[in-house]
């Protein structure tokens, strides 16, 4: 079953925008983690933030992490078209600390 | 990191039938999942392959219906038996590299699976 929960479901932006995803669980947790993907394809790993981080940056993303409202969000800064994907938070429950559940995903569309 | 190949990328296929998806990994793993992706939704897992035993399957997959094979630590099948529309998914597999409580996955391209 799914543990996360993410809103907004979509997002359109203009370039050069920051785009803001927020993500909920329900359990207690090892570590969360965001992956995008694109088009239907692979995902690819963005940043993994451990449950006694509060904040985290990797480049134009920011994560930070709120273990006691058990929620997570992903900052894009400075948006460009090619960040146009569908992004995925992923948790490790600590009772369950070899897989990933993944949450709903929020489409981002960044128009030129 | 880890390169990931999946074989085939996509299929077109009839009810009743059955589709073996291969996976190649680059390096030797010990940790492989398969997991379905139906259309629009998130990753759901499947289960986990296990090199010299039988997977572990998640809630709601039993073997039968998607038997998996791990015969050596680069590589795992995944059968999608008797298939019915419904079946129409994506199928990823993804590797975790580095051992102990679950870090980074890297996944494969995906198997788009389409059955008529």
């Amino acid at each position: 079953s799914q543990q996360g929960e993410e809103d907004p479901q979509a997002l359109s932006i203009q370039e050069g925008e920051n785009a803001t995803m927020n993500c909920s669980y329900k359990t207690s947790i090892n570590n969360l983690q965001w992956y995008r993907q694109n088009s239907g394809r692979g995902l690819v790993h963005l940043i993994l933030i451990r449950s006694n981080e509060r904040e985290k940056h990797s480049g134009r993303l920011r994560v930070t992490l709120d273990t006691s409202k058990k929620s997570s969000s992903l900052l894009i800064t400075a948006s460009r078209a090619a960040d146009t994907a569908s992004y995925f938070c992923a948790t490790v429950e600590r009772s369950n600390d070899y897989k990933l559940s993944f949450g709903a995903g929020t489409t981002v569309t960044v128009r030129a | 990191s880890a390169v990931i190949s999946q074989k085939p990328s996509r299929d077109i296929c009839q009810r009743g039938t059955s589709l073996t998806i291969q996976c190649q990994v680059d390096s030797q793993v010990t940790m492989m999942f398969w997991y379905r992706q139906q259309p629009g939704q998130s990753l759901t897992l499947i289960a986990t392959a296990n090199q010299g035993s039988e997977a572990t399957y998640e809630s709601g997959f039993v073997i039968d219906k998607f038997p998996i094979s791990r015969p050596n630590l680069t590589f795992s099948t995944l059968t999608v038996s008797n298939m019915s529309p419904e079946d129409s998914s994506i199928y990823l597999c993804s590797v975790d590299i580095a051992g102990g409580p679950a870090n980074e996955q890297y996944f494969g391209p995906g198997t788009r699976l389409t059955v008529t």
